[in-house]
């Protein structure tokens, strides 16, 4: 089946700092997001980008499709961006919606 | 925030056991999913729902069942719990198979 594979596994970041995670795949995908996991367990999408740039707030993504990686940039970091941050990919061959990389745990130290 | 529930939170239970956890949600979304975390494997899909009464397989569903009768409900059911599958499992809904919003979670112990 298709690998996803994160790096850096761990960050840790001062505040205010910016930081660039790292996903890449094996395989053709149909769909791609960026999941944030905050300290107390809680999922929140913060990007559906299968191809292309997306910009919210501090964060932006890209995804280069025909090259098998995607970027999610962190800008001026918080204390609040710690967590950890999964790539999800949804393979264009096989049956499974999401395949989800290991993650990127990153710290925001004040 | 997408209206998605998960019952019990925390659940504790023997091994052999049945248990059954739910997933609610009050936004008519198609897709449901169940997956489960366990530390060194991120999160890996158990069942999927794409309508009601129409569910699959994912990659670890062995030990697993699920039905959905009903658009709001989504049931993982472990017919008889082991210790291997002591983890945190989550309900996830998308609209249209693609942006997928999870729900809070439930932490199962099986001893």
């Amino acid at each position: 089946g298709i690998q996803v594979e994160q790096s850096p596994p761990d960050l840790i970041l001062q505040e205010g700092a910016n930081s660039t995670l790292r996903c890449n795949f094996s395989d053709s995908v149909n769909n791609l997001q960026w999941f944030h996991q905050n300290p107390w367990g809680q999922l929140i999408n913060l990007f559906y980008i299968p191809s292309g740039t997306k910009q919210n707030g501090r964060l932006s993504a890209t995804t280069v499709a025909t090259e098998r990686y995607s970027l999610l940039y962190i800008s001026s970091s918080q204390t609040t961006d710690s967590g950890v941050y999964f790539c999800a990919v949804e393979p264009v061959s096989g049956n499974t919606p999401l395949v989800f990389g290991k993650g990127t745990r990153l710290s925001v130290i004040a | 925030d997408a209206g998605i529930t998960q019952s019990p939170r925390h659940k504790v239970t023997e091994t052999g056991t049945p248990v059954t956890l739910r997933c609610h949600q009050t936004e008519n979304h198609r897709y449901m999913y169940w997956y489960r975390q366990d530390p060194g494997h991120g999160l890996r899909l158990i069942h999927y729902s794409y309508g009601v009464k129409d569910t699959d397989k994912g990659e670890v569903s062995d030990g697993y069942s699920v039905s959905r009768s009903k658009t709001e409900d989504f049931l993982l059911t472990l017919e008889s719990a082991t210790s291997s599958q002591t983890s945190v499992y989550f309900c996830a809904i998308s609209l249209s198979g693609e942006t997928q919003y999870f729900g809070p979670g439930t932490r199962l112990l099986v001893l």
